[in-house]
């Protein structure tokens, strides 16, 4: 079993709508949780990171923690064409000092 | 402050060649990571230091692969005697220790085609 699993899409959504990603991980200790946005041929850019179940918003961005059920989500609001990318979601193990990262999930927003 | 470097940026080699790349990690940043991702993959962890002292080595860092972080500062990342699957893109990261949590930082990469 992976660390860390995503659903690698390609998922796609009207520009203006809502984009949701998803996130599942195995280490139920995970504290550290992080979304990362990749353009193609591009670096990882980190858009937001999140430790404490809840919600946790920047911007049009939301990122969503539930430990109990151990899955992470990010919310894209007001989808825009330039938020076309590979969306990665990582996790820091229990006794790690490194990110886990899932395959990552292609969103395209349709202008 | 300009953020992680890498270079070189490109390489192209060919199959046995040893490359060697180069991280500066930003400024007072303690911490600095290797990764290797391949197409259609997330960034696989390799390697891991704490100022000069390298703490953690995957098992995918086969014994052709060697990295360094003399100093605490820059690091470098040999790959010797390269074969077609080292093609991938090598990403280094850097990050600051802190009770508040450990956000990781990612350089632009270097890509490396073994022919």
């Amino acid at each position: 079993q992976k660390e860390v699993e995503q659903n690698s899409g390609p998922l796609s959504v009207p520009e203006g709508a809502i984009a949701s990603l998803n996130c599942t991980y195995s280490d139920r200790g995970s504290q550290s949780f992080f979304w990362y946005r990749q353009y193609s041929g591009k670096s990882p850019e980190l858009i937001m990171s999140i430790y404490s179940n809840g919600d946790k918003e920047d911007g049009r961005f939301t990122a969503q923690l539930n430990k109990a059920s151990q899955y992470v989500s990010l919310l894209i609001r007001d989808s825009q064409p330039s938020d076309s990318a590979t969306y990665l979601c990582a996790a820091v193990p229990v006794g790690a000092n490194n990110l886990f990262f899932g395959t990552g999930t292609r969103l395209t927003v349709i202008p | 402050d300009t953020g992680v470097s890498q270079n070189p940026r490109h390489k192209i080699t060919k199959r046995g060649q040893n490359v060697t790349f180069r991280c500066d990690p930003i400024s007072e940043h303690n911490r600095l990571y290797w990764y290797r991702q391949t197409l259609g993959q997330g960034p696989e962890f390799l390697t891991y230091f704490q100022n000069e002292a390298q703490l953690e080595k995957s098992r995918l860092l086969s014994d052709r692969f060697s990295a360094e972080r003399p100093k605490g500062s820059f690091s470098t990342l040999e790959i010797q005697r390269t074969e077609q699957g080292d093609s991938a893109m090598y990403l280094c990261a850097s990050s600051q220790d802190r009770r508040s949590g450990n956000t990781i930082y990612f350089g632009e990469g270097s890509w490396l085609t073994v022919v």
